[in-house]
């Protein structure tokens, strides 16, 4: 089945300690972002990339860092994490090497609270 | 500056009654539209997109939106609601630069 698969989906952590979302997609798209959902703002783009180890800032880039080694993974990085950080997150992957034209596919999200 | 417009923060449409979600656009070039959908502890899922050609155009779950330039809008439209559209709707815009931008989404409700 073709999907994006987030890990975890939820989770609560404390201010400063490191974590990592992993993402991972299985329809071999060249395009993947993360984006972050929070009431009244709705997706906001917080890094893509367009294909290994290419990677570019979203809107809201501050307090976190991806890489893409592989194809299929796309983690998320939060270094240092706030409670400003705390939010729904999601992943999305496009076969369009744009990946501003083609449809994206989500994962299922992961909520994140930072206490 | 690029930017998407969802004026309903939520709506509330009987079942079986006709819907419309508005969206506008601000986008110097032909924009690339979309509407997702997101039900309730799920991601988004594409609803419908507008590329170019017949400015009405359909999509899934009997939906369909129109693309009208004069008036830098895409309102997606159902002619009669059932309960499990019940969701939360987003229009996006392909913005250029490997960007799409979302709107704050609407929140449909459905009464019985």
């Amino acid at each position: 089945e073709a999907q994006v698969t987030q890990n975890p989906r939820y989770l609560i952590t404390v201010t400063g300690k490191k974590l990592t979302v992993t993402c991972s997609q299985n329809m071999n798209h060249e395009y993947m972002s993360w984006y972050r959902q929070d009431p009244g703002l709705g997706l906001r783009q917080i890094y893509y990339s367009m294909n290994v180890e290419v990677t570019d800032k979203g809107d809201v880039p501050e307090g976190y860092k991806v890489s893409r080694k592989e194809k299929r993974n796309f983690p998320l990085i939060l270094e240092s994490p706030s409670p400003n950080q705390t939010s729904l997150y999601f992943c999305a992957s496009s076969l369009s090497g744009t990946g501003n034209t083609g449809e994206l596919f989500f994962g299922e999200g992961s909520r994140l609270t930072v206490l | 500056a690029q930017s998407v417009t969802q004026p309903d923060i939520h709506i509330t449409v009987s079942e079986g009654a006709s819907l419309e979600l508005r969206c506008n656009y601000s986008y110097g070039a032909t924009p690339y539209l979309f509407w997702y959908v997101q039900s309730p502890g799920q991601g988004l899922q594409l609803l419908l997109k507008y590329f170019s050609g017949d400015t009405l155009v359909q999509g899934i779950k009997g939906f369909e939106a129109e693309f009208k330039r004069s008036q830098s809008s895409f309102n997606l439209r159902k002619p009669s609601v059932h309960w499990s559209d019940a969701a939360e709707y987003f229009c996006a815009v392909g913005a250029g630069g490997f960007k799409t931008i979302f709107g704050a989404g609407t929140r449909l409700f459905v009464k019985a």
